[in-house]
């Protein structure tokens, strides 16, 4: 079984404040994790993965994330967030199930910065 | 690198007629392609995954005969929603996985938004 968790489907910070986006997520073999970032109306655009190297990834905008496998999770960070990051945020899991890739995507979490 | 893109990229059609959009990864040969579904406000569901020369494997729940999938390249996959019906109205998202990687990155195309009147 594979699935992931969003714990936050809204978050709002104030402009040059840190992120915090929580990814939780469940897969019966070493997945692969992503964070994808969707503006209105957009296609989706790829932040950062995590494919078994480092488990502190760094990704583009100054995005990172942390994968934790004790705690299952693959929060996504930022130090201080800009006006432009305010869009739809979606974490992904992709793992071989019966010998085929099975990608599942996180209901989104939608970041507000707030001038 | 790895741009897909997808055609149109927005689509007004009335109810009972099929509509197809077209899904073309533009530098790079994709084996595998997938289709996306999104609601608004909602995450993606993928509908299907398209392999090259074979037939299309759909998720649970997915109507194989109204949402037919052509893989005929390595490039360009379409997908055609036939007898479009006013619930079919959504955000279509295709994404490519580029040949011979052993990541499980998918590029994903701008979205293609059906409106069904």
């Amino acid at each position: 079984a594979q699935s992931v968790t969003q714990l936050d489907s809204h978050v709002s910070v104030s402009e040059g404040t840190p992120v915090l986006l929580r990814c939780n997520y469940s897969s019966s073999y070493s997945p692969s994790l992503f964070w994808y970032v969707q503006h209105p109306n957009k296609g989706l655009q790829l932040l950062l993965k995590y494919t078994s190297a480092a488990t502190l990834v760094k990704g583009i905008n100054g995005f990172e994330a942390e994968f934790k496998k004790s705690e299952t999770s693959f929060h996504l960070t930022k130090p201080s967030a800009h006006m432009s990051d305010a869009a739809e945020y979606f974490c992904v899991v992709s793992g071989l199930i019966g010998g085929y890739q099975k990608v599942t995507f996180g209901t989104g979490t939608k970041l507000q910065v707030i001038p | 690198g790895a741009v897909v893109s997808q055609h149109p990229s927005w689509v007004i059609c009335k109810s009972g007629t099929s509509v197809k959009i077209e899904c073309r990864s533009l530098d790079f040969q994709a084996t595998t392609m997938f289709w996306y579904r999104q609601f608004p406000k909602q995450s993606l569901m993928l509908m299907a995954t398209s392999n090259e020369g074979s037939k299309a494997t759909y998720e649970q729940g997915v109507e194989k005969d109204k949402f037919l999938i052509n893989h005929a390249s390595l490039t360009l996959s379409t997908l055609t929603v036939t007898s479009a019906h006013p619930e079919d109205s959504s955000f279509y998202i295709c994404s490519a996985r580029a040949l011979g990687t052993d990541s499980y990155e998918q590029y994903f195309g701008p979205g293609t938004r059906l409106t069904v009147t």
